[in-house]
């Protein structure tokens, strides 16, 4: 039972540079979740899906879309990067159907910079 | 909006010593929740702690317990019995029901050392 794993832990793009950052859990939870988190400060939800099939926006989705590709795996893209994403970015899971009130499981986080 | 204030960017304790942390919220709703999330050095993200507002009993978790003064909008966690491992960043959380369902605001966090 690996919980929550995300691809890849590293990562640095130029300006304008595409990429996808993956996440997946196996614990058959139905809500998953994308935040970033800059220096000194909290962590900020990006998306957010309820459950397979259908994502909202968070608090900053702009730069981002999402893909809930099936229950295991919900992807992050950043289509044309910009320095301001450079950020830690975490995804996380959880079960049950009270959204934010049911505990999350938070992967281990991709730390990216733009140049 | 709701706003969430850690007034202690760092703190440190002794090994076997209790320590708090400070939180501040402003909110204008009755029904609310908060958490306090612990993050280590390897930046995984654990729950350690939650409160509902409608409760007046402190949650309580081990040696994690919390002081919750509604009224004064504060809710500090008291760490007893230290351990070197609990030395990470600790973040205070709020999440009110009358939001977006998967909002959570968070402080910007206490870096906590342990001495041994």
């Amino acid at each position: 039972n690996a919980g929550v794993t995300q691809t890849p832990k590293f990562q640095v793009l130029k300006t304008g540079q595409s990429m996808t950052l993956q996440c997946a859990q196996d614990m058959n939870h139905n809500s998953m979740y994308w935040y970033r988190q800059d220096p000194g400060m909290g962590l900020r939800l990006i998306y957010y899906s309820a459950s397979e099939g259908t994502t909202d926006k968070g608090e900053v989705p702009n730069g981002y879309n999402v893909s809930r590709l099936n229950k295991r795996e919900f992807s992050l893209r950043l289509e044309s990067a910009a320095p301001s994403q450079t950020s830690v970015y975490f995804c996380a899971s959880s079960g049950g159907t009270s959204g934010i009130l049911d505990t999350q499981y938070f992967g281990p986080g991709t730390r990216l910079t733009v140049l | 909006a709701q706003t969430v204030t850690q007034s202690q960017p760092e703190m440190s304790v002794q090994e076997a010593e209790t320590v708090t942390l400070s939180c501040t919220y402003d909110t204008s709703e009755s029904d609310y929740y908060l958490f306090w999330y612990k993050q280590p050095p390897s930046r995984q993200m654990i729950l350690v702690i939650r409160q509902e507002a409608y409760k007046q009993q402190n949650a309580t978790e081990n040696r994690f317990s919390v002081n919750f003064q509604k009224a004064a909008k504060s809710f500090s966690l008291k760490i007893s019995d230290s351990q070197l491992g609990d030395a990470a960043m600790y973040f205070c959380a709020y999440y009110g029901s009358g939001g977006s369902n998967y909002k959570l605001t968070f402080g910007k966090g206490t870096l906590l050392t342990v001495n041994p």
